[in-house]
């Protein structure tokens, strides 16, 4: 089973700021990585899959980028909505579905 | 639009059973695989089960193989799960999600608000 591992487990940030969340797959996933955010009390909610691709609906100022086993998401600007958990997930060596442990985005 | 909607949680006493059910509404049922993922309280994501979009392939992970059976209706819209030999350790909100195509290989771009299932004497 493939091991995802995600960086920091909190990154505080200002409104405004650039946050940068890490990926990393214990083997190879190539390009079958996907992000989702999780509000307290909601559902997950796609934001990008294929590594890069912003699902519908997602803005502009969410971008995936890496391949193979490692992979960043980065969120241009931060707005107040975007304060949330955010999970990665493995889809390449299926089943399952593993996902990384979180990283909690906070305000600063 | 999309919808989907968890029923059937609740509290179950260890070694029992429960049906989880996911009413899909807003897309062509049939035509899309289809997944339960749970999440302890103040825990992380874990997949536990997925179909393809016919229901004639199924897969589940280890901590659930042999006692969880996920299956469709596509003629009723609806996936169910059935939960048996229920253990402490299956204490989850439970989601079901809709994948990006008919396998069930792809990602969530559709999930339910979640059901919450509680095992304890």
């Amino acid at each position: 089973e493939i091991v995802m591992t995600q960086s920091p487990a909190t990154l505080s940030v200002s409104p405004g700021e650039r946050a940068t969340l890490s990926c990393r797959a214990s083997q190879s996933v190539s390009s079958n990585l996907a992000w989702y955010q999780q509000k307290p009390g909601q559902a997950p909610r796609l934001l990008i899959y294929g590594a890069s691709t912003r699902a519908t609906g997602v803005p502009a100022r969410f971008s995936g980028s890496g391949s193979v086993t490692e992979f960043t998401l980065t969120i241009s600007s931060l707005q107040s909505e975007d304060f949330a958990i955010y999970y990665c997930q493995q889809y390449n060596n299926w089943p399952p579905w593993t996902f990384g442990q979180g990283t909690k985005v906070e305000i600063k | 639009e999309v919808q989907l909607l968890e029923s059937g949680g609740g509290l179950v006493q260890p070694g029992g059973s429960l049906r989880l059910s996911c009413a899909a509404s807003g897309f062509t049922f049939r035509s899309y695989g289809m997944s339960w993922v749970r999440q302890a309280p103040g825990k992380g994501l874990e997949w536990v089960s997925a179909t393809t979009g016919g229901g004639d392939s199924t897969y589940y992970a280890d901590s659930v193989k042999g006692r969880f059976t996920i299956s469709r209706d596509n003629s009723k819209n609806t996936l169910y799960l059935q939960m048996n030999s229920l253990r402490a350790e299956d204490t989850a909100v439970y989601y079901c999600a809709k994948t990006l195509e008919w396998i069930a290989a792809r990602p969530g771009d559709y999930w339910g608000q979640g059901i919450l299932v509680t095992v304890s004497s």
